[in-house]
């Protein structure tokens, strides 16, 4: 089965600039989590949904920052306008209600993003 | 306040020692706790969680659980080169929402 799938690997983009990351989460999972990791933050959670509905968004940075998931197979998160702080990875991960129970988030392999 | 603190490190172990990873929380209603391990360039995968206040073994790995004291903990013992890698702490605050500790660097030398 293939794992959560994100694109792109690598983003390379210019102050001002919209960036949209996409994630593709494992089938049959309906828990999706966005994470953003840098050197100075660690790992901080952005926003997570369940069944397509955002739950949580408390860890949207700002207004230039939104997530959506319009079904089951697909998620974006945008960054618009995007800024050198939002220099990242940003990784997607997908879970099911019995594998939450032990904690297991299934992640995807990140976008690192720079913002130049 | 973070809501999930760990030391940075590095935590430098020689080859066989025991390594002790920490962790504190923030939030006194969390009841699931969980130790990720992260490889250099790599996403995090789950290592061990734990509910109950005590100790939970398995094969190396031994995570501690105080909840009055909010406290957890990841025991690495005969550490080995190939555990060098971040280790993360991960709490369940409020239903699924996961929240992440920045972070352990643990160095295992041969």
């Amino acid at each position: 089965d293939a794992g959560v799938i994100q694109s792109p690997r690598h983003e390379v983009t210019e102050m001002g600039q919209e960036v949209t990351l996409r994630c593709k989460p494992i089938s049959g999972h309906d828990y999706l989590f966005w994470y953003r990791q840098t050197m100075m933050r660690g790992l901080e959670l952005l926003i997570y949904f369940n069944n397509n509905v955002p739950i949580d968004d408390s860890g949207m940075p700002e207004d230039r920052f939104s997530a959506k998931m319009p079904n089951a197979s697909f998620s974006t998160l945008k960054i618009q306008p995007s800024e050198p702080r939002d220099s990242a990875v940003y990784f997607c991960a997908s879970s099911f209600a019995g594998a939450m129970n032990t904690g297991e988030l299934f992640f995807g392999e990140g976008s690192r993003l720079t913002v130049l | 306040q973070k809501e999930v603190e760990q030391n940075s490190g590095p935590l430098s172990v020689p080859e066989g020692a025991i390594a002790s990873l920490n962790c504190t929380y923030s939030d006194r209603g969390s009841q699931s706790f969980f130790w990720y391990r992260q490889y250099s360039g790599k996403s995090p995968e789950l290592i061990m969680f734990i509910y109950s206040n005590g100790d939970k073994e398995d094969g190396r790995f031994t995570a501690q659980l105080n909840k009055a004291s909010q406290y957890v903990s990841l025991l690495i013992r005969d550490s080995q080169p190939s555990d060098s890698a971040t280790y993360l702490c991960a709490v369940h605050t409020g239903g699924f929402k996961t929240i992440f500790g920045a972070g352990t660097r643990l160095f295992v030398k041969a």
